[in-house]
């Protein structure tokens, strides 16, 4: 079993849509949860933090911890084709080691 | 500031052949963390180098090796390559320095195994 779990999608939705983006994870250790963004020809770039259980907000998007369930979630609010990318969520430890999910592939139509 | 650079961007190599990849981090970053994507496995963790010391280590065969030099710029080296070693090969740097620290990721080296 993969320390993370990811469902690679692909996801597609009308613009104005909202989106839902789900990892669960196996390890109680992890501490750290965040949510990557990958546009195509790039590395990945930071989109949220979150440390321990919680809801964190910024802008349109919203990321959920529920480290009872072990299960994280991104929320996009009114999406836009520029959000059109793949989404990758990734944990760690007290380490300084990242593991990551397969990425969901999000495209959002016109 | 400039970001994490990786050269080179595209390599192609035939198995059996050995292969280098650089990767220069943000000034100030001491760590360099490299992973390397598939379309099936998605990043996975190869080894990460703080202050030119192997901290961290993933789950890959000895072919895969780094290093890192004083000026922090880092290395990954594999020798004897393999198909399936076509992938895209993405460093990472960061300050390194507490329990948590924001990755930054260069922009990756397309590696093509023939």
């Amino acid at each position: 079993q993969k320390e993370v779990e990811q469902d690679p999608g692909p996801l597609s939705v009308p613009e104005g849509a909202i989106v839902s983006l789900n990892c669960t994870y196996s390890n109680s250790a992890f501490q750290y949860f965040m949510w990557y963004r990958q546009y195509s020809r790039k590395g990945p770039e930071l989109l949220m933090y979150t440390y321990s259980s919680g809801n964190k907000e910024d802008g349109r998007f919203t990321a959920q911890v529920d480290k009872s369930s072990k299960y994280i979630s991104l929320f996009i609010r009114d999406s836009q084709p520029s959000d059109s990318a793949t989404y990758l969520c990734a944990m760690s430890g007290m380490g300084n080691q990242f593991y990551f999910g397969t990425g969901t592939s999000l495209t959002v139509i016109p | 500031k400039a970001g994490v650079t990786q050269t080179p961007r595209y390599l192609i190599k035939t198995r059996g052949q050995q292969v280098t990849l650089s990767c220069s981090p943000i000034s100030g970053h001491r760590s360099v963390s490299w992973y390397q994507q598939t379309p099936g496995q998605g990043l996975q963790f190869l080894f990460e180098y703080f202050s030119e010391t192997q901290r961290n280590k993933g789950n890959f065969p000895g072919r895969f090796s780094g290093r890192q030099f004083s000026n922090s710029r880092s290395e990954m080296n594999v020798s004897t390559l393999e198909l399936g070693d076509s992938a895209l090969y993405l460093c990472a740097s960061s300050t390194g320095q507490t329990s948590y620290n924001e990755q930054f990721f260069g922009p990756g080296t397309r590696l093509t195994v023939l």
